[in-house]
């Protein structure tokens, strides 16, 4: 069974950094593309980050552009998602997705607050 | 960046009857069209990709047609575990990939 588990949420103020971790089982990781999306409250799903199988080729939304980086560790069976410059507008539970185009399972999430 | 818009926002459908749900993209994505149905505190499901080509495991009452710019989820017989949020997906220009903003599906 796939199984994606999301952790390092939490709450954080406005200019902070977090690093999302998502660990993977179930599967072989490094056969895929991963994906990070998010959930605002209340709101619909927004793809924020993917990265290809051996982290060679990466894309963000404009949205977090030059804030957020997404990385890989195919012998920990780990994706990653370190954020910095956190705004507001970054509130939202994060998603990992196995995937690098069709997202084809998800993890419960990982809440990220910014506030002061 | 693609925009995907979806009809209706809300779509009321009473049990044993046909649902039918649109998306349609600013310009064309070919057949690179996924659907995900989400319920109340859960993850998104996949449950259609290649626009018409159903996911592992889900039930045959699921279909999905078209190309290009225009999609149909159709449910052909709602049952009450089918009243979620749908989403659609264009993974056909990247980045970014992009979300419709959602069709809830609820009791009539």
């Amino acid at each position: 069974e796939v199984q994606l588990v999301e952790s390092g949420g939490g709450v954080v103020r406005p200019g902070g950094s977090l690093r999302l971790s998502c660990a993977a089982s179930g599967f072989t990781f490094d056969d895929y593309g991963m994906s990070w999306v998010r959930q605002a409250p209340g709101k619909g799903l927004e793809w924020v980050s993917g990265i290809n199988w051996n982290g060679g080729s990466t894309g963000y939304a404009d949205s977090v552009k030059g804030r957020f980086t997404i990385s890989r560790d195919n012998a920990k069976n780990s994706l990653y998602l370190q954020m910095n410059s956190l705004r507001a507008e970054d509130t939202a539970l994060y998603h990992c997705a196995r995937g690098y185009d069709l997202l084809t399972s998800w993890g419960q999430g990982a809440l990220v607050t910014v506030s002061s | 960046e693609i925009v995907m818009t979806q009809s209706p926002a809300t779509l009321s459908v009473s049990p044993g009857e046909r649902a039918t749900l649109s998306c349609r993209a600013s310009q064309s994505v070919s057949s690179n069209l996924a659907w995900y149905q989400q319920k109340p505190g859960q993850a998104p499901r996949l449950l259609i990709y290649g626009a018409s080509t159903r996911a592992t495991g889900i039930p045959a009452r699921f279909s999905g047609s078209g190309s290009g710019t225009e999609f149909t989820l159709t449910i052909s017989s709602l049952q009450s575990e089918d009243f979620a949020v749908y989403y659609c997906q264009q993974y056909n220009n990247w980045p970014p990939w992009t979300f419709g903003q959602g069709t809830r599906v609820e009791i009539k």
